[in-house]
C-alpha cells in the first residue's frame, strides 16, 4: 500500500491557461475526494466520486473546474482558464467505504502568476 | 450544514508541558468527528477519529480527544508535549451516509518551546 499519491507535485502556470492535475488513491479504495487549502485556512471540500460516479461538487466548483474518475480509478481535476484566485494546494483523498477515514495525498500546490 | 470552529490560531508550549487544542462543531445531524496533523512541508495525516462508542478515543502518539455531545465539542490534548508535535492542527466533521465530506476548522498552529 504505497498511498494516496498526486501529480505534479507543484505547477506554476500563467493566467489563463489550463492545468490538469491526477491523483491515484490507494488501491481498492472506492470514495475519492478533492479539496483545496489556501494560505491560513483548512481544506475546502470540492467534489467526490464513488467509484466512477461524480456524487457530489461544491459551490467552489465553478464551471472553469471539471473532475473525472474514468473507470473508478485515478481522477483528474482540470482547471479551465486559470485565474490568480485559484492559487491553492490542490488534495485529494480516498477512502474504503463512506465509513471509513479519508487518507490524503501530498497536494499539488498551484501558483498562477 | 456543518461548521468547525477552532478557537486558537496559534498555541505556543513549552517542552513537556500539557497542551488543549480547542475544537466545537455546529451540525444538525449526527456527526463523525476527526483531528488531522499537518508536520511542516508534509501532507495531512490522520490522528485521531471518533466514529461511535467510547467517547475517549487516543492516539499512538499520545495524544487524546473526548467528544462532548452536550457541549459540541471535541478538544484535543497531550499531557506532556515534545519537540516533535510542532504541526497544525485541523479538527474536522463528516457528517453520515450521503453527507460524508470533510468540513476542517482554519487548524491550529503548536509550536513547542524548548
Amino acid at each position: 500500500d504505497t498511498g494516496v499519491s498526486q501529480d505534479p507535485r507543484h505547477k506554476i502556470t500563467k493566467r489563463g491557461q489550463n492545468v490538469t492535475f491526477r491523483c491515484d488513491p490507494i488501491s481498492e479504495h472506492n470514495r475519492l475526494y478533492w479539496y483545496r487549502q489556501t494560505l491560513g485556512q483548512g481544506p475546502e471540500f470540492l467534489t467526490y466520486f464513488q467509484n466512477e460516479a461524480q456524487l457530489e461538487k461544491s459551490r467552489l466548483l465553478s464551471d472553469r473546474f471539471s473532475a473525472e474518475r474514468p473507470k473508478g480509478s485515478f481522477s483528474t481535476l482540470e482547471i479551465q482558464r486559470t485565474e490568480q484566485g485559484d492559487s491553492a494546494m490542490y488534495l485529494c483523498a480516498s477512502s474504503y467505504d463512506w465509513t471509513y477515514e479519508q487518507y490524503f495525498g501530498p497536494g499539488t500546490r498551484l501558483t498562477v502568476t | 450544514a456543518q461548521s468547525v470552529t477552532q478557537l486558537d490560531s496559534q498555541v505556543p508550549v513549552f517542552e513537556e508541558a500539557p497542551v488543549e487544542l480547542r475544537c466545537n462543531y455546529s451540525s444538525s445531524v449526527s456527526v463523525y468527528l476527526f483531528w488531522y496533523v499537518q508536520y511542516p512541508n508534509q501532507g495531512l495525516q490522520l490522528l485521531l477519529k471518533y466514529l461511535s462508542g467510547s467517547t475517549l478515543v487516543e492516539s499512538i502518539n499520545g495524544f487524546e480527544a473526548e467528544f462532548n455531545k452536550s457541549q459540541t465539542s471535541f478538544h484535543l490534548r497531550k499531557p506532556s508535549v515534545h519537540i516533535s508535535d510542532t504541526a497544525e492542527y485541523f479538527c474536522a466533521v463528516r457528517g453520515p451516509f450521503g453527507n460524508e465530506k470533510l468540513t476542517f476548522g482554519t487548524g491550529t498552529r503548536l509550536t513547542i518551546i524548548p
